[in-house]
């Protein structure tokens, strides 16, 4: 099982980048890793999913070092909409099975400020 | 397009009581299916997943259980309710592609008084 450990607060304010990092010292061979966004009293919302480098889309970029020991999850030019929790998944799958059984901690707190 | 539906949308139940939360997927087949708890404060528990109709792994022990009587419905159960399962239940599915994309539904807030 692969853990993860994020802030568990961040503050920004509207416009400015944010960047959430997350660490997987333990991260298998097999393993993507996901990134969700969670209101209050909503189910999470994927955002990106990436194995390694660089994946962007609409909404987010995530950037993964070589050693895919940690990842950063950048949210460009936020606002005020953008804060909620923001949780860091490292999928931990069976062997020959299509099966992910995703993890999810504490997450990052978000908060932008006008 | 899919669509995942859970109801009631919010339950309160006294200790002891039994409880049913339901979950249906829609616009999909043989999807993975799991159940997910959260209590105040806190991150998400996966409790119970499923990969096809009557197959059920738990995640954690407890009073809960789990069924798939058909290929789109999830149902989680217990025949007698603690103060410790209060909580926010969600439902997600995922599509059978190895990758851990998940797509929740709205929630049940459960209070167990």
């Amino acid at each position: 099982l692969a853990k993860t450990t994020q802030p568990i607060s961040m503050d920004s304010y509207e416009g400015q980048e944010v960047n959430i990092t997350c660490s997987h010292n333990n991260i298998a061979t097999n393993d993507y890793i996901t990134w969700y966004q969670q209101f209050p009293s909503q189910g999470p919302r994927f955002i990106i999913q990436g194995y390694k480098t660089k994946v962007t889309n609409e909404v987010a970029s995530l950037f993964i070092p070589a050693d895919r020991k940690s990842s950063t999850l950048s949210l460009p030019r936020v606002s005020l909409s953008d804060t909620a929790v923001y949780y860091c998944l490292v999928g931990d799958s069976d062997r020959g099975s299509t099966l992910g059984r995703l993890y999810f901690g504490r997450g990052t707190q978000l908060t932008v400020w006008p | 397009s899919q669509t995942i539906h859970q109801w009631p949308a919010t339950l309160v139940q006294p200790v002891g009581s039994p409880l049913s939360l339901e979950c249906t997927v829609e616009g999909t087949s043989n999807p993975n299916l799991y159940w997910y708890r959260q209590a105040a404060g806190r991150g998400l528990q996966l409790l119970f997943y499923s990969v096809g109709i009557g197959q059920i792994s738990s995640e954690v022990p407890q009073n809960l259980s789990a069924s798939r009587p058909q290929d789109r419905q999830f149902i989680l159960s217990s025949k007698k309710l603690l103060l410790s399962d209060s909580g926010f239940y969600l439902c997600a599915w995922s599509f059978v592609d190895g990758t851990y994309e998940q797509y929740f539904g709205p929630g049940t807030r459960l209070t167990v008084t």
